[in-house]
């Protein structure tokens, strides 16, 4: 009963090294979304995918790449890692967007010295 | 776009009082509305959902919320919190497109 996986738990970057989070869920659901998440500010949506092969631009794109080459998966990647980039990240899945609610995982802690 | 506001950073509440969080949003038609509970180092679990119908609706641990139209709102209540309750709650909206709008969050710390 895993539902949404995120790996790794946690990392400590560097500036400039770059890395790659990825997302995997087991229900079979159509969308996947990667968030962020910063105090005060709620949850910031930076890239989504309605299916397997796409990927669409959120609210805060900049400085970060997806993929979807499986429709179980959702990789979110920091090129160039920057210290504006410490947050913590979450995926999440839902059957449809909207009107059915989005099922998350527990997170990834990145800091970025 | 829709956007939602929780008016209440913080939140302090006695073990058996009663709760509520505040959650106003703006959206030109009948939003999809939801409250997710976060608990200290996990992710973020679904309380309950408004889609249409039953303006009173029941969530999970107790919870309910009530959307009123009128004044674009949908608080969550609790009659009686428990220490475990203790959490940041979000109130999310949807618009039936790929994008889910949260609150900034309300901290709920409970004492004993």
């Amino acid at each position: 009963n895993a539902g949404v996986t995120q790996t790794p738990k946690f990392r400590v970057l560097k500036t400039g090294q770059s890395m790659t989070l990825l997302c995997a869920q087991d229900m079979n659901h159509e969308y996947m979304y990667w968030y962020r998440q910063d105090p005060g500010m709620g949850l910031r949506l930076i890239h989504y995918s309605v299916g397997e092969g796409t990927t669409a631009k959120g609210e805060v794109p900049d400085g970060y790449n997806v993929s979807r080459l499986k429709k179980q998966n959702f990789l979110l990647g920091l090129e160039s890692a920057a210290p504006s980039q410490t947050s913590v990240y979450f995926c999440a899945s839902s059957l449809v967007a909207g009107n059915q609610p989005q099922h998350f995982g527990d997170g990834t802690r990145l800091s970025i010295l | 776009a829709q956007s939602v506001t929780q008016p209440d950073i913080h939140i302090t509440v006695s073990e058996g009082a009663s709760l509520e969080l505040r959650c106003n949003y703006s959206y030109g038609a009948t939003p999809y509305l939801f409250w997710y509970v976060q608990s200290p180092g996990q992710g973020l679990q679904l309380l309950l959902k408004y889609f249409s119908g039953d303006t009173l609706v029941q969530g999970i641990k107790g919870f309910e919320a009530e959307f009123k139209r009128s004044q674009s709102s949908f608080n969550l209540r609790k009659p009686s919190v428990h220490w475990s309750d203790a959490a940041e709650y979000f109130c999310a909206v949807g618009a039936g497109d790929y994008k889910l709008s949260f609150g900034a969050g309300t901290t709920v710390t409970v004492r004993a």
